[in-house]
């Protein structure tokens, strides 16, 4: 079983939807939770930082964390075009906070 | 702005020669870190530094090598023994082990 998994779509949604992106793990060690946003040909961009469970929101970005489940998601209102990237979960934990565990990414596509 | 700048955005190798990547960031941080990002395999691990004048290998070391002799630069060293060495790869920087790690825009390096 890998650490991390993350299903890579690709997701595509109409404009104004509803978006729920969503990582699994398996080392319950993991406390430190990020979602990075990844334009083509970029860097990723940190979203979101999350520590052990409960949720976080920024605008129209809501992060959750159900470390029982080993389940995270991150949820995207009112998507926009703009909103077009892969999106990166990404987690740390253990005595190893140095070390990030990413998934695969998921790319999302917002139609007009 | 605070940031981490990495060059070229462009680099091409020859058979059997080394090429070095440049970092640099201007956000104070102490550990700096370099991925690897291969279409559908996620972020590796190549090295990372915590404090200046040291550094740890990370999951893919093999055929690369770095120095931190200052607290603002982190270059990575593609040698002749990276037989695959065409990626796209990413240099971040974090205040702290557990702090969220931030990201260049990155250089993709192909082979002549």
């Amino acid at each position: 079983q890998k650490e991390v998994e993350q299903d890579p779509g690709p997701l595509s949604v109409p404009e104004g939807a509803i978006v729920s992106l969503n990582c699994t793990y398996s080392n319950s060690a993991f406390q430190y939770f990020m979602w990075y946003r990844q334009y083509s040909r970029k860097g990723p961009e940190l979203l979101m930082y999350t520590y052990s469970s409960g949720n976080k929101e920024d605008g129209r970005f809501t992060a959750q964390v159900d470390k029982s489940s080993k389940y995270i998601s991150l949820f995207i209102r009112d998507s926009q075009p703009s909103d077009s990237a892969t999106y990166l979960c990404a987690m740390s934990g253990g005595g190893s906070n140095y070390k990030l565990t990413f998934g695969k990414g998921t790319l999302l596509t917002v139609n007009p | 702005d605070g940031g981490i700048t990495q060059s070229p955005k462009y680099l091409f190798r020859k058979e059997g020669q080394n090429v070095t990547l440049s970092c640099e960031q201007n956000l104070n941080h102490d550990a700096m870190y370099w991925y690897r990002q291969d279409p559908g395999q996620g972020l590796r691990l190549i090295y990372y530094s915590q404090i200046v004048n040291d550094f740890q290998k990370g999951d893919i070391a093999e055929g690369y090598s770095v120095s931190r002799e200052k607290k603002e630069s982190f270059p990575l060293t593609v040698t002749s023994a990276q037989k695959n060495p065409t990626a796209f790869y990413l240099c971040a920087s974090s205040s702290q082990g557990e702090q969220p790690q931030h990201f260049g825009d990155g250089t993709r390096l192909s082979i002549l």
